[in-house]
């Protein structure tokens, strides 16, 4: 199976900063990598597509980059609603199972 | 609206079955393949097992094969997981989730069913 990590694991910011979150897989897996936000008690929520692509309402300050192996979700302008976990996941087609990173917790520094 | 509504969620004893449903509306089902996401109380997302548009190809984690076993009824618009030979470890909220493709994310979630394993 192919394993996701992420790193950091959490992330202390404010308001305003740059953000950068790290994804590697054990293998290539082209670009069949999504990013997704989740706050508690709710389900996630897809931001990013085929690694660099986003997905129709998200705001533009969230990118995406890479492909093989090593990713990365930028968050450009750190806003209040931006606090959460964040998780990267492989959904490689040639692959026989999906995964998903540990995640990232964002939190307010 | 795209509408996934889980339930069958709550509290099982070790070794015990439980059967969970998600419930879709507001989109053709039959054109989307879709999968179960799980959440142990306070740790990330687990990938569990998928199933194609009509319901004759599924994969599943090796953590979960044999034990958990995903099906759908189109008719229905309701997808299903079968949970046998339950674990502790088991305990967790579940998610459904859907993709248009294989090859796709999951772009629209469930609100989630929460499920209890203990004696």
């Amino acid at each position: 199976d192919i394993q996701m990590t992420q790193s950091p694991s959490t992330l202390s910011a404010s308001v305003g900063d740059r953000v950068t979150i790290t994804c590697r897989a054990s293998q290539s897996i082209s670009t069949w990598l999504a990013w997704y936000q989740q706050k508690p008690g709710k389900a996630p929520k897809l931001l990013i597509y085929a690694a660099s692509t986003l997905q129709n309402g998200v705001s533009s300050r969230f990118s995406g980059s890479g492909s093989g192996t090593e990713f990365t979700l930028t968050i450009s302008s750190l806003q209040p609603d931006d606090f959460a976990t964040y998780y990267c996941q492989q959904y490689n087609p040639y692959s026989p199972s999906s995964t998903f990173g540990q995640g990232t917790k964002v939190e307010i520094k | 609206e795209v509408q996934l509504v889980e339930s069958g969620g709550g509290l099982v004893q070790p070794g015990g079955s439980l059967r969970l449903s998600c419930e879709a509306s507001g989109f053709t089902f039959s054109n989307y393949w879709m999968h179960w996401v799980r959440q142990a109380p306070g740790k990330g997302l687990v990938w569990l097992t998928r199933i194609n548009r009509d319901g004759d190809s599924t994969s599943s984690a090796d953590s979960v094969k044999g034990r958990l076993t995903i099906s759908r009824d189109n008719a229905k618009n309701t997808l299903y997981l079968q949970m046998n030979s339950l674990r502790v470890e088991d305990t967790a909220v579940y998610f459904c989730a859907r993709g248009p493709e294989l090859r796709s994310p999951l772009e629209s979630w469930g609100q989630g069913t929460l499920v209890t394993v203990s004696s």
